[in-house]
Formats: structure tokens, C-alpha cells, sequence
């Protein structure tokens, strides 16, 4: 079975411009993640989706992140403009949500963002 | 809110030594405790987890026990391997849905030979 699919693995651009990291999550997962790991601390949650709706969006900085998640399955996360402080591993995990109950969450590689 | 504070790394043992990452969280409710953890270039992976009080989860030789009393989810091997050398997030998720993870700030451990 494959894993969560992120990319790209590596990302280096200069403050001031966009980007975009994608994520395909495990076939059948209904509940899709996007955490932010900073340098030397635990993942933080930015945005959860169930299905196409985000339902929790409360930590994402909607001045100048956005996502969105068509269909229920692929996953897209945008940063514009991105700002030195936005510099981290970007996370994408995936879960099959059942019953009000949550299985195993299931993570991504992440994409590694430097901005300079 | 919730949150989970565990000991700060790196930790570094021989072979064959005993390791233990404390971690305790605070939460309002009754949370899911998890222990994750990152080799080395690889994403994070689940390693164990515990769903109730005095819970014990356990794989690949580690085991943590779900401590109310003492809020507390320590992780323990008593001999580890050169191949657990990895960073240990100690997370807990509560919420019927099963919400977002709350990390800790993870421990780097380091095994030599």
C-alpha cells in the first residue's frame, strides 16, 4: 500500500514569492492534515479537512496561507507571499475517520521550506 | 489548552543501554496518548499508543504507560540499538473525531556502538 505522497521534498525560494506544496494521501483516507515543523520542535497542526471541508482551520494564517482539498482526496497548501519566518517541514498526514473515531494518523515525508 | 512537555535531547547512550523519555501532558478531558517517532530522513512514524488509563502500549521492544495520576506517558527500552538512534514525539489527541495531534517538542536520541 503507498504511503502519503508529498512534494515536492525540497523547496528554496526567495521571501516575497509563492508556493505551493501537494500532498496525495492513503487511498480511502477520508481525513486529510497539514501540519508546520519548525527547527527542533513538534509538528503543529495548521489546517484538518473531512473529506472536501476544512474543519478546522483555526491555526492556519489566512492572511497569507490558503488550501484547499478537491474531491476529497489530493491536497494543495499555497503560501503567498512566503516570509522568512515561514521556513520549516510542511507535514501531510492522512486518517480514515469512521464512526466519530479516528484511526492511526499517517504521515508524509514533508516538504522541507527554506526561504531566503 | 492541551499540551505535552518532554525531556529535551539529545540523548546519547551506548548499546544495550536503558532509555527513558519522560513526557507529561496537560489536557481537559481524557486524551489519546501516542509516541511517534523520525529516523533520519524519513517521516514520522507511529510507534505506540495508549487510549485509557493504565493503558500500555508497546512495539519494537518500547513501552509507555498511560499514567493519570501523574499525567504522564514515559517511553522506555531496556536495551536499544544502534538502529534506534531517531527523534521521539511524545502527542495526545482528544476529541470524539479524533482531532489534531498536540506534539511535544521531541527527543533526539543517539545510540553508539
Amino acid at each position: 500500500e503507498a504511503g502519503v505522497v508529498q512534494s515536492p521534498r525540497y523547496k528554496i525560494i526567495e521571501k516575497k514569492q509563492p508556493v505551493a506544496f501537494w500532498c496525495n494521501p492513503i487511498s480511502g483516507h477520508n481525513t486529510l492534515y497539514w501540519y508546520r515543523q519548525n527547527l527542533g520542535q513538534g509538528p503543529e497542526l495548521l489546517i484538518r479537512y473531512e473529506n472536501e471541508e476544512a474543519v478546522d482551520d483555526s491555526q492556519l494564517p489566512k492572511d497569507r496561507f490558503s488550501a484547499e482539498r478537491l474531491k476529497g482526496v489530493d491536497s494543495t497548501l499555497k503560501i503567498q507571499p512566503a516570509e522568512l519566518g515561514d521556513s520549516a517541514v510542511y507535514l501531510c498526514a492522512s486518517s480514515l475517520v469512521a464512526s466519530g473515531r479516528a484511526r492511526e494518523q499517517f504521515f508524509g515525508p514533508g516538504t522541507r521550506l527554506t526561504v531566503l | 489548552g492541551n499540551s505535552v512537555t518532554q525531556m529535551e535531547g539529545p540523548v546519547t547512550l551506548s548499546e544495550e543501554a536503558f532509555l527513558t523519555i519522560n513526557c507529561t501532558y496537560t489536557a481537559t478531558g481524557y486524551p489519546s496518548l501516542f509516541w511517534y517517532v523520525q529516523y533520519p530522513g524519513e517521516g514520522l512514524q507511529l510507534l505506540l499508543k495508549a487510549t485509557k488509563a493504565d493503558d500500555k502500549g508497546s512495539n519494537k521492544g518500547f513501552e509507555a504507560t498511560y499514567r493519570k495520576e501523574t499525567t504522564s506517558f514515559h517511553l522506555e527500552k531496556g536495551s536499544v540499538q544502534v538502529s534506534d538512534s531517531a527523534v521521539y514525539f511524545c502527542a495526545l489527541s482528544e476529541g470524539a473525531a479524533g482531532n489534531k495531534l498536540t506534539f511535544g517538542g521531541g527527543t533526539r536520541v543517539l545510540v553508539k556502538p
